[in-house]
C-alpha cells in the first residue's frame, strides 16, 4: 500500500525567508503527487500537482515543486514566505493507473514569524 | 459557482444519534468522496463514488454509510454515532476518474459526539 510521510510537523519560518516543505512517498511505480494548502476553519485548496513530464512544477501563490524519483521525495519550496502562507500544508499520492483515491500524510504546520 | 457545499457546518450528538451529513457540488463532477481529517493524521479516506450510482469503501469506512442521491449530492450517514468519530469531515469531488484525482474540497464539518 502507499504511504506519504512528512517528517516536519511544525515548521516556524521568517517573513521573506525561504521554505521547503518535505514530502516522501511509498509506491511501487511513480504515482501522481499532489500539494494541498488549508488555511485555519477553512478546506483545502490544491496548490500544484505533478502527473508526468518536468519533474519541477509549478503552482499558484508562488510555490513550485521538485519530483526526485530517486529519492521518493515531492518537495514543496518557496522563495520568499509571506506572513499569509501561515497554514497547514498536506502532501498527497495518488496510484497513477486506479484515479482518484488519494492518500494523504500527516501535515505540516507552517507558522511565519513577522 | 459554489463548488462544493457542506450542510451543517458544526454538530453535536450524543453518543448513539444518529445523523446525516449533506454534500453538493455544481461543477458537474463524476467523483465524489468523503474524508475525515484527525489531528496529526491528515485526511483518511471514508467512502467515494466514482461515478453516479456506485460506491465503494475506503481506509476507514466502519460505523458509516453513504448515498449517491444523484450527480449532485453524496451523503454520508452516521447510523449510531461514537466518540471516536469526532472529527472534522471534508467531501470533495474531481472531474474525470483516471487522471489522478485532483480533487476540490468543501470547507468541511465539525463533528462532536459526546
Amino acid at each position: 500500500a502507499q504511504s506519504v510521510t512528512q517528517p516536519d510537523i511544525h515548521i516556524t519560518v521568517s517573513e521573506g525567508a525561504s521554505l521547503e516543505l518535505r514530502c516522501n512517498y511509498s509506491y511501487g511505480a511513480t504515482p501522481y503527487l499532489f500539494w494541498y494548502v488549508q488555511s485555519p476553519g477553512q478546506g483545502l485548496q490544491l496548490l500544484l500537482k505533478y502527473f508526468s513530464g518536468d519533474t519541477l512544477v509549478q503552482g499558484i501563490k508562488g510555490f513550485e515543486a521538485e519530483f526526485k524519483r530517486s529519492q521518493s521525495s515531492f518537495n514543496l519550496r518557496k522563495p520568499s514566505v509571506h506572513w499569509s502562507d501561515a497554514a497547514e500544508y498536506f502532501c498527497a499520492v495518488a496510484p497513477n493507473n486506479a484515479g482518484n483515491m488519494l492518500t494523504f500524510g500527516g501535515g505540516t504546520r507552517l507558522m511565519v514569524k513577522p | 459557482n459554489a463548488g462544493v457545499t457542506q450542510t451543517p457546518k458544526f454538530q453535536v450528538l450524543k453518543t448513539g444519534q444518529s445523523m446525516t451529513l449533506q454534500c453538493a457540488q455544481d461543477m458537474n463532477h463524476n467523483s465524489m468522496y468523503w474524508y475525515r481529517q484527525d489531528p496529526g493524521m491528515g485526511l483518511r479516506l471514508i467512502y467515494y463514488s466514482a461515478s453516479e450510482g456506485t460506491t465503494d469503501k475506503g481506509e476507514v469506512p466502519n460505523g458509516y454509510n453513504v448515498s449517491r442521491l444523484n450527480k449532485r449530492e453524496f451523503s454520508l450517514r452516521l447510523e449510531s454515532a461514537a466518540p471516536s468519530q469526532t472529527s472534522v469531515y471534508f467531501c470533495a469531488s474531481s472531474e474525470k476518474p483516471g487522471l489522478g484525482g485532483t480533487q476540490y474540497f468543501g470547507p468541511g464539518t465539525r463533528l462532536l459526539v459526546l
